[in-house]
């Protein structure tokens, strides 16, 4: 299996703050990577796919970048919703094995 | 707007067997979707368990394949998990979700039920 890690595990951040997540892969996924958030109690939502495509709804705010075995997830200006715990996913190849996450918390 | 909604049991005992099901409403279970199965521990996170299409063809994630099916009921417009032989380890909120394999977007999770939680203990 694919394993994947991030960092920071976690992070504390003020609203209007640049956040920068990191998401490593242990073999090369060219660009197959996804980005979720999940705030507690709630089913994770989908941010962006193959690394970089922001998905419909998604704002402009959030940037993916990467290819290969290492990615990012930016945040610029937060916002006070945009405190959650992110997850990258692999989406190369079955299983489909999801990071261990980073959680966004308030300075 | 597709919704997915997750059923069954909030306890089961060691050894048993757990079946939840997952409602799809808004949309149809016979589309160009996949429709899986992911569980989240305090453990080991979120954990892909399986996927299947229309068709009845399913992949499994390789560490659970010799305890989980999973299948779908066209009439019901649903399908369902089942995992055998539960552990204590088995306990977790347990998602159901639909896949989308967009062109040029790969595997993708853009829906996701509310989630159950399942304990296993006696």
């Amino acid at each position: 299996d694919i394993q994947m890690s991030q960092s920071p595990s976690s992070l504390s951040a003020s609203v209007g703050d640049t956040v920068t997540i990191s998401c490593r892969a242990t073999q090369n996924i060219t660009t197959y990577l996804n980005w979720y958030h999940q705030k507690p109690g709630k089913a994770p939502t989908l941010l962006v796919a193959v690394a970089s495509n922001l998905q419909s709804g998604v704002p402009s705010r959030f940037t993916g970048s990467g290819s290969g075995t290492d990615f990012t997830l930016t945040i610029s200006s937060l916002q006070p919703e945009d405190f959650a715990t992110y997850y990258c996913q692999q989406s190369y190849t079955s299983p489909f094995t999801f990071g261990p996450g980073t959680k966004v918390g308030v300075k | 707007q597709v919704q997915l909604q997750e059923s069954g049991p909030g306890l089961v005992k060691p050894s048993e067997t757990l079946s939840l099901t997952c409602a799809v409403s808004g949309g149809t279970v016979i589309s160009s979707s996949w429709w899986t199965w992911v569980r989240q521990s305090p453990g080991k996170g979120l954990e892909y368990i399986g996927e299947i299409y229309h068709s009845g063809a399913a992949t499994y994630n390789p560490s659970l394949k010799s305890r989980v099916t999973i299948s779908v009921d066209k009439s019901k417009n649903q399908f369902s998990l089942r995992m055998k032989s539960l552990t204590a380890a088995d306990t977790a909120v347990y998602y159901c979700a639909r896949v989308r394999y967009d062109f040029g977007e790969g595997h993708k999770i853009d829906k996701w039920g509310q989630g159950t939680l399942v304990i296993v203990s006696s």
